[in-house]
């Protein structure tokens, strides 16, 4: 089993829907959750981070953890053309020393 | 703020030469990240550094790839020799802080990439 798994799409949404982005890990220990957006040879930017579990609002984004089934999932609302990117999921453990990033999501808005 | 700095932005070379990369973190920060990340996959950490201490090398291709964080402040990422299946974009990354800080002390902020084709 991979450490960190997310799907990697497309997945394609209309515009003004919402997305669903989801990440499951495998170490128990994992501590805090990242979630970052990739655009198309661009380098990651932080979208959001979580480290309790339930939800967590910034925007339009909300980041969801439950670590009794060790997912994170990020939420985006009314989704725009602009959003169309790769999401990374990013994970630290082992008190705070271990980095491990999934393989992404793309996500693709149909105008 | 300025953010992570690296050079170059492209490189090619042919195989069995040797290659260096650069990277100035944001200013404070003291946690520096190498990863590499190959078309369609996700970044892969190659070392991690607090301060300029090693925290996490354990992917690092000890072989044929090193890396240094003198004084604590820039880094470099030396691949000798090189293989074709080096090819990818190299990111540099850096975070506020280290061990025992809160959370958001680990969000990292990337520099552009240095991207690197072997041939």
């Amino acid at each position: 089993q991979k450490e960190v798994e997310q799907n990697s799409g497309p997945l394609s949404v209309p515009e003004g829907a919402i997305a669903s982005l989801n990440c499951t890990y495998s170490d128990r220990v994992s501590q805090s959750f990242f979630w970052y957006r990739q655009y198309s040879g661009k380098s990651p930017e932080l979208i959001m981070s979580i480290y309790s579990n339930g939800d967590k609002e910034d925007g339009r984004f909300t980041a969801q953890l439950n670590k009794a089934s060790q997912y994170v999932s990020l939420l985006i609302r009314d989704s725009q053309p602009s959003d169309s990117a790769t999401y990374l999921c990013n994970l630290r453990t082992g008190g705070y020393q271990k980095v491990t990033f999934g393989t992404g999501t793309k996500l693709q808005v149909i105008p | 703020e300025a953010g992570v700095a690296q050079s170059p932005r492209y490189k090619i070379i042919e195989k069995r030469q040797s290659v260096a990369f650069w990277c100035n973190p944001i200013s404070g920060h003291a946690t520096l990240y190498w990863y590499q990340q190959i078309l369609g996959q996700g970044p892969k950490l190659l070392i991690q550094f607090q301060n300029n201490g090693v925290v996490d090398d354990s992917q690092l291709p000890k072989d044929r790839f090193s890396a240094e964080r003198l004084k604590g402040v820039d880094s470099t990422l030396k691949i000798q020799p090189a293989k074709l299946e080096d090819s990818a974009v190299y990111l540099c990354a850096s975070s506020p802080r280290g061990k025992g800080a809160s959370v958001g002390s680990y969000e990292q902020y990337f520099g552009p990439g240095t991207r690197l084709t072997v041939t």
